[in-house]
């Protein structure tokens, strides 16, 4: 139990051209999601939580408006990266919490984006 | 904010042989999880821990939540090449029903052969 997925795996896109990943939570809901981003050799950086129904709240230093995140049903967020330039190339990871006041953090397998 | 320093950075040891590695807290946490994170892939949850003191274990696997509240370490026993990886410890930012963790600087296990 507790499969998360994430859609695409990889993405190579252009400069200026937006991106949207997925992250499905398969056999649980999840009124919370959280999207996370990752350098080479580093830890996980949260970059925002994302509520079903309402806003997400992005940490600080995320731009909201480039970094746009939907959760629309208990079992769906979307992160859209929009306008990407080469420096928003990184591991994006998202996690999605099954609500039983655990902590736990299911995650999915992360997807590579790179903008050329 | 809250910072978790996990140790050591890396390590390299042979097959079969046992690793400890641990992650301390400036500040007290009443969760500790523990996640590890294969090349290109999202951490997987290997052991969550709620009570000071408490010892758990998952196979090959041993964690215990620190009497202090402020650390947690971590076992492997008998490694195999599989158990290749960085490992996190994470916890609760707050302790306020605030779901979001703060993730450790992990441990990188390299096994030699």
């Amino acid at each position: 139990g507790a499969v998360v997925s994430q859609h695409p795996s990889r993405v190579i896109c252009k400069s200026g051209t937006s991106v949207k990943i997925e992250c499905r939570s398969l056999d649980f809901q999840a009124t919370t999601m959280f999207w996370y981003r990752q350098f080479p050799k580093k830890s996980l950086m949260l970059m925002a939580t994302s509520n079903e129904g309402s806003k997400a709240t992005y940490e600080q230093g995320v731009e909201k408006d480039k970094f746009l995140i939907n959760h629309a049903s208990l079992t769906l967020s979307t992160l859209t990266v929009t306008s990407a330039h080469p420096e928003d190339s990184s591991f994006y990871i998202c996690s999605a919490d099954p609500g039983t006041g655990t902590y736990e953090q299911y995650f999915g397998p992360g997807t590579r984006l790179t903008v050329t | 904010g809250q910072q978790l320093n996990q140790s050591p950075q890396s390590m390299f040891i042979q097959e079969g042989e046992d690793v400890s590695m641990n992650c301390t807290s400036s500040s007290i946490f009443n969760t500790w999880l523990w996640y590890k994170q294969e090349p290109g892939e999202g951490p997987v949850l290997l052991i969550a821990l709620y009570k000071a003191g408490e010892l758990t274990s998952n196979g090959r696997l041993t964690a215990q939540f620190g009497i202090t509240r402020k650390d947690s370490f971590l076992n492997i026993s008998a490694s195999i090449p599989s158990d290749v990886g960085i490992y996190f410890c994470a916890g609760p930012a707050s302790n306020f029903g605030n779901e979001k963790l703060t993730f450790g600087t992990g441990t990188r296990l390299t096994i030699i052969p």
